[in-house]
């Protein structure tokens, strides 16, 4: 069955700190893998992931895939209490469409 | 301006009643979903819609029917309400072309529905 492990599942970190988000993924012909951020409401998308060994970054935040491994991470760096969210892992396979599989999510709180 | 918009934002209602969700999308999309996201923000896709077409039916009571008049709209109809179907169900599109690479999906604010 797909699915998607995120850990850890909590983190509490202070401003400044450099936190790294992981995530596995198991996904029948494997496309992409994507984050999002969740606050108060609905997801936000950070990234698509679909190559190996190829970072991309947005400000703070950068993420890696590892396709040989079935992993990512999301790191942010300098973190504020801005990036306190839930930061959800997803991954899209060839098959049953255009599904895509959530993981539980990591949910970041940083203090001031 | 808002991109996935759906109605109501809140819902609270009995167990045995039938409500609906609205979902409109205004990014040109040709795919919408709905997911329903439990108490522990585990989100779970539901349904998948392209061009009007139903996609993607994951195991959901056949209480859950969803109907697309058209692909910028995409409404969920729950009939016989229970209790297990609290939870916060989000609406998002996205604009995929099968064969094509994935694209992110665009998420609407989520409808909170509580049946007591």
């Amino acid at each position: 069955e797909d699915k998607v492990v995120q850990s850890p599942l909590s983190l509490v970190v202070h401003e400044g700190d450099t936190v790294t988000l992981n995530c596995s993924y198991e996904v029948t012909n494997f496309r992409s893998l994507l984050w999002y951020k969740q606050e108060k409401k609905a997801p936000t998308f950070l990234f698509m992931l679909t190559s190996s060994g190829i970072e991309k970054k947005s400000g703070r935040l950068s993420s890696i895939l590892d396709k040989k491994e079935l992993f990512s991470i999301l790191n942010i760096t300098a973190t504020q209490t801005g990036d306190s969210a839930v930061y959800l892992c997803a991954a899209r396979g060839d098959t049953g469409g255009f599904k895509t599989i959530f993981g539980a999510g990591t949910r970041l709180f940083v203090k001031a | 301006d808002t991109a996935v918009s759906q109605t109501p934002k809140y819902l609270v209602t009995q167990m045995g009643n039938d409500k609906s969700i609205k979902c409109e999308q205004n990014l040109g999309h040709d795919t919408m979903y709905w997911y329903k996201q439990d108490s522990k923000k585990f989100l779970k896709i539901m349904f998948s819609y392209n061009n009007k077409e139903l996609i993607i039916n994951e195991t959901v009571p056949n209480r859950f029917s969803p109907k697309s008049p058209d692909k910028a709209h995409l409404n969920l109809h729950i009939n016989s309400l229970e209790l297990g179907d609290s939870a916060v169900y989000f609406c998002a599109s996205s604009q995929e072309i099968p064969g094509t690479r994935p694209r992110e999906q665009y998420f609407g604010p989520g409808t909170r529905l509580t049946v007591t």
